[in-house]
């Protein structure tokens, strides 16, 4: 079955910009889609579609996708986005939806 | 904008059943479909299954086939998840969330999740 890959932690200044990767095969050739989860909350989904934003979602957040990595990009980073980021892919073989295992977001 | 309310926490003791429910106001099942996802304490999620209304029929990912009962009642506007056979390793929040199905597939929004402990 499909698998991807993220970094367990990443960290970053307040302020700067976080680049929280996903890995997987060829994983430019699917859709992948993003959720952001706070400590004792539901997950929320801040990208679809590799780069489309629901309603709501600040435009500081911003995804890409291409060849083996998709990436979700968090401009001008806040307090509020420290949490746990998850990507999820559409397989359409094996098991079809596949999670990445999370990276959580933390400040230097 | 949709919004879906979850049962409240369970305790449950090893070889036995629980039920889920899930209930949509603002939106419809009749229309759209729902999944099933779990998150283990301190772990990350792990897709379980979902309900297709077109379809008419439930999905189940491998490692729960056998255990896991997906339905809905679109008279009540409510999804419910009943797994079986319960086992410790079963202890998680498990969440339902509208399963967006556009050419790809993703979920949102979320229900406020629903913790399941098994323990003797």
């Amino acid at each position: 079955s499909y698998v991807v890959t993220q970094p367990p932690s990443v960290s970053v200044a307040p302020g700067k910009t976080a680049r929280i990767t996903c890995g997987g095969n060829n994983i430019g050739s699917k859709g992948v889609h993003w959720y952001q989860q706070k400590p004792g909350q539901a997950p929320v989904l801040v990208i679809y579609y590799d780069t489309d934003r629901p309603s709501g979602i600040p435009e500081r957040f911003s995804g890409s996708n291409s060849g083996n990595t998709a990436t979700l990009t968090i401009s001008r980073v806040e307090a509020g986005d420290e949490a746990d980021y998850y990507c999820q892919v559409w397989d359409n073989s094996g098991d079809l939806v596949v999670f990445g295992g999370g990276t959580k977001l933390t400040f230097l | 904008q949709m919004q879906l309310v979850q049962s409240g926490a369970e305790v449950k003791k090893p070889g036995s059943s629980v039920r889920v429910s899930c209930k949509a106001s603002g939106g419809s099942f009749s229309r759209d479909a729902v999944s099933w996802v779990r998150q283990a304490p301190g772990q990350g999620l792990e897709w379980m299954g979902g309900f297709t209304p077109i379809l008419r029929t439930p999905t189940y990912a491998q490692k729960f086939q056998g255990r896991l009962t997906i339905a809905v009642d679109e008279s009540t506007n409510t999804a419910y998840m009943e797994l079986s056979t319960l086992r410790s390793e079963d202890t998680a929040v498990y969440y339902c969330a509208r399963w967006v199905q556009a050419g790809n597939h993703w979920f949102d929004p979320w229900g406020q999740g629903t913790l399941v402990t098994v323990s003797s």
